[in-house]
């Protein structure tokens, strides 16, 4: 069973720097996985913010920016606000069985 | 705009079937791969398949496999998830969500609520 790890849960400081990774069970993490990144507030629907590695949707802010840390994919929050406390989810395309896995997801604190 | 409306929330007894609508707006629907997401009770995200509605084409993760069916309209550019043989756990919100130019899940539908107990 192919497995995808992110941190459980972080915290920072407001206007600070996080980064949050996400990890695959099968090894390194590349672009060929097309990771995605989402966010979720409670109450909410997810919502897309970054796509195949490092591309940013047209709603996404600046500060957020994706890209590959060693063998995992990353996402990189900069300038912290309070509203980015929120659920992050990563997802990996694996091509074949499965399809797409998503990430247990990092709870961000703001603190 | 992409816009995605799902249908409203149910409440199933164990062993029925559920069938949930997503309603697909603001791009061609045939063009881009759609996905359904369970989210169980305080829980992650979990991918269960996608459907490419130009074919009809579906792959299913292997939790749901024999349980679970993909199909879409395309005369009415919607799509539907129908989970058979339903469990207590499967007690969850549901998402259908759309790729778009490339960007896996971009746009996502309200949730669907599914409550199953006897």
């Amino acid at each position: 069973q192919t497995v995808v790890t992110q941190e459980p849960s972080l915290t920072v400081s407001p206007g600070g720097t996080v980064t949050l990774t996400c990890a695959s069970s099968t090894g390194a993490v590349t672009s060929s996985y097309f990771p995605s990144w989402f966010q979720q507030k409670p109450g909410q629907a997810p919502r897309a913010l970054i796509y195949n590695t490092r591309n940013r949707h047209s709603w996404t802010p600046a500060r957020f920016s994706g890209s590959l840390l060693g063998d995992k994919a990353a996402l990189t929050l900069s300038g912290v606000q309070p509203e980015d406390e929120a659920d992050y989810y990563c997802l990996l395309d694996y091509g074949g069985a499965p399809l797409r896995v998503f990430g247990g997801g990092t709870k961000l604190t703001v603190l | 705009e992409v816009q995605l409306v799902q249908s409203g929330a149910e409440v199933k007894k164990p062993g029925a079937t559920l069938k949930i609508s997503c309603k697909i707006s603001g791009h061609t629907f045939s063009d881009h791969y759609i996905h359904w997401v369970q989210q169980a009770p305080g829980k992650g995200l979990e991918w269960m398949g996608l459907l490419d509605p130009e074919d009809g084409e579906t792959k299913y993760a292997e939790k749901f496999q024999g349980r679970l069916t993909m199909t879409a309209d395309t005369s009415i550019d919607t799509a539907y998830m129908e989970l058979s043989g339903l469990r207590s756990d499967d007690t969850a919100v549901y998402y259908c969500a759309t790729d778009f130019v490339g960007a896996s899940a971009a746009y996502w539908g309200q949730g669907t609520l599914v409550t199953v107990s006897s």
